[in-house]
């Protein structure tokens, strides 16, 4: 069965370093999300890409966040400099959607621990 | 306003109970999807179900149920004979069409403890 895969799954890094996440979607989805999911609340959309292109990203924090999908397959998420709210998991999903039917699938996380 | 409300943040059962955990969305849409996702202490989000906006049919599977009510904006999920390894968080979510793309909100999560 087809999986979203992501790495690391955990990170532990210093305030004011930078980290980078990556995703590597479902072969043939087109749409790519990574969402926020701070302790005891639900994931928070951060960017959405439809094919390289980013079609929402409202709710990034651009002065520190940045995101890209270049060829429109696998992305990276990267924080710098980490900040100690930055603490979460962070979420990257796929999603098909062929006009009749819509599917979305998450992968395992990264658990970044920001000391 | 929330667009999907899980009123329930917490609730504890004693095993072999039944257990519904609710959820109320807010959509303009005619076409949209509602899901629920189980989220166990390993911190993966795991599917459980999608329903269009268009098929209000209840849906069984297993020992989870699903309610899909259009006249009240509930997607509501029981679990029948709930067992320990039900413990976990659930998400209801929503997706909309927004500018040609879908676009997914979450509620908050309902935590959900199985007692033995």
């Amino acid at each position: 069965e087809a999986e979203v895969a992501q790495s690391p799954r955990y990170k532990i890094t210093e305030k004011s370093q930078a980290v980078a996440f990556w995703c590597d979607p479902i072969s043939g989805h087109a749409t790519l999300y990574w969402y926020r999911q701070i302790l005891g609340q639900g994931p928070e959309l951060l960017v959405q890409f439809q094919d390289e292109s980013v079609v929402d990203d409202s709710q990034l924090p651009k002065d520190r966040f940045s995101a890209e999908r270049l060829k429109g397959v696998d992305s990276t998420l990267k924080i710098q400099p980490a900040e100690l709210g930055d603490s979460a998991m962070y979420l990257c999903a796929s999603s098909l959607w062929t006009g009749s039917s819509y599917e979305q699938y998450f992968g395992p996380g990264t658990r970044l621990t920001v000391t | 306003a929330q667009k999907v409300t899980q009123a329930q943040t917490e609730i504890s059962v004693v095993e072999k109970e039944d257990v519904t955990l609710d959820c109320v969305y807010e959509t303009r849409d005619t076409t949209y999807y509602l899901f629920w996702y189980k989220q166990p202490p390993s911190g993966e989000l795991v599917f459980l179900i999608r329903r269009n906006s268009f098929d209000e049919q209840n849906e069984i599977s297993g020992r989870y149920s699903w309610n899909f009510q259009k006249s009240t904006s509930s997607f509501n999920f029981t679990i029948t004979a709930s067992q320990v390894v039900d413990s976990a968080v659930y998400f209801c979510a929503l997706s909309e069409d927004s500018g040609g793309y879908q676009k997914v909100t979450f509620g908050i999560g309902t935590k959900l403890q199985v007692i033995p």
